[in-house]
């Protein structure tokens, strides 16, 4: 089985702030991950897939990018809205998630 | 627009079963693959099951905690997903979510949820 880690778990920011998360996989996935964001109560919704496509509709302030085995979502000026969970997912062989990044105000 | 509304939760006491549903509108559902990722409480998201689309088979995929004990399935004819859940363990109360595949590798659309509680 694949296993992720998102790093750090849970992180402490302020509107405007650049925000980076990090997912890493236990081997090599093609491209196949995606990023989720979670609100309290709600239903988790697509911000991107296949590691860099933003979904339609996403704003263009999350980005993501891959190395290799690990992958980062960036938040280039974080936004009151933007306070939640993020999930990382891959879907190379049964689909898996990351644990989870805490996105709260500082 | 996409919807997708699950039914069925509730209170069940362990060893018990239940059926949740999903009907979902507003896409393909025949050309969807679609699955059940459900959330324990203060948890984070596990994916539970999966059935693909008749054009590649219609075969089903399971994550190991529920696998022989939980059933996936889907009537095209209806637009509705299903999971039977058998043998219930207080581990497996959460909040279940029917989500679907639509064309790209990621999980595009879900519905609101449906509780799963698993007490005596």
């Amino acid at each position: 089985d694949i296993q992720l880690t998102q790093s750090p778990s849970f992180l402490s920011a302020s509107v405007g702030d650049r925000v980076t998360i990090t997912c890493r996989a236990s081997q090599g996935i093609n491209s196949y991950l995606a990023w989720y964001q979670q609100k309290p109560g709600k239903a988790p919704k697509l911000l991107i897939y296949l590691a860099s496509i933003l979904q339609s509709g996403v704003p263009s302030r999350f980005s993501g990018s891959e190395s290799g085995t690990e992958f980062t979502l960036t938040i280039s000026s974080l936004q009151p809205e933007d306070f939640a969970t993020y999930y990382c997912q891959q879907l190379n062989s049964y689909p898996s998630f990351g644990p989870g990044t805490k996105v709260d105000i500082k | 627009e996409v919807q997708l509304v699950e039914s069925g939760g509730g209170l069940v006491k362990p060893g018990g079963s239940l059926r949740l549903s999903c009907a979902a509108s507003g896409f393909s559902f025949i050309n969807a693959w679609v699955s059940w990722v459900r959330q324990a409480p203060g948890k984070g998201l596990e994916w539970v099951g999966r059935v693909k689309s008749k054009a590649v088979g219609g075969t089903t995929d399971y994550a190991a905690p529920v696998k022989g004990r939980f059933t996936v399935s889907r009537d095209d004819s209806k637009n509705t997903l299903y999971l039977q859940l058998n043998s219930l363990k207080t581990e497996d109360t959460a909040v279940y979510y029917c989500t679907v595949e639509v064309g790209n590798p990621s999980f595009d659309y879900w519905g609101q949820g449906t509780l799963v509680t698993v007490s005596s």
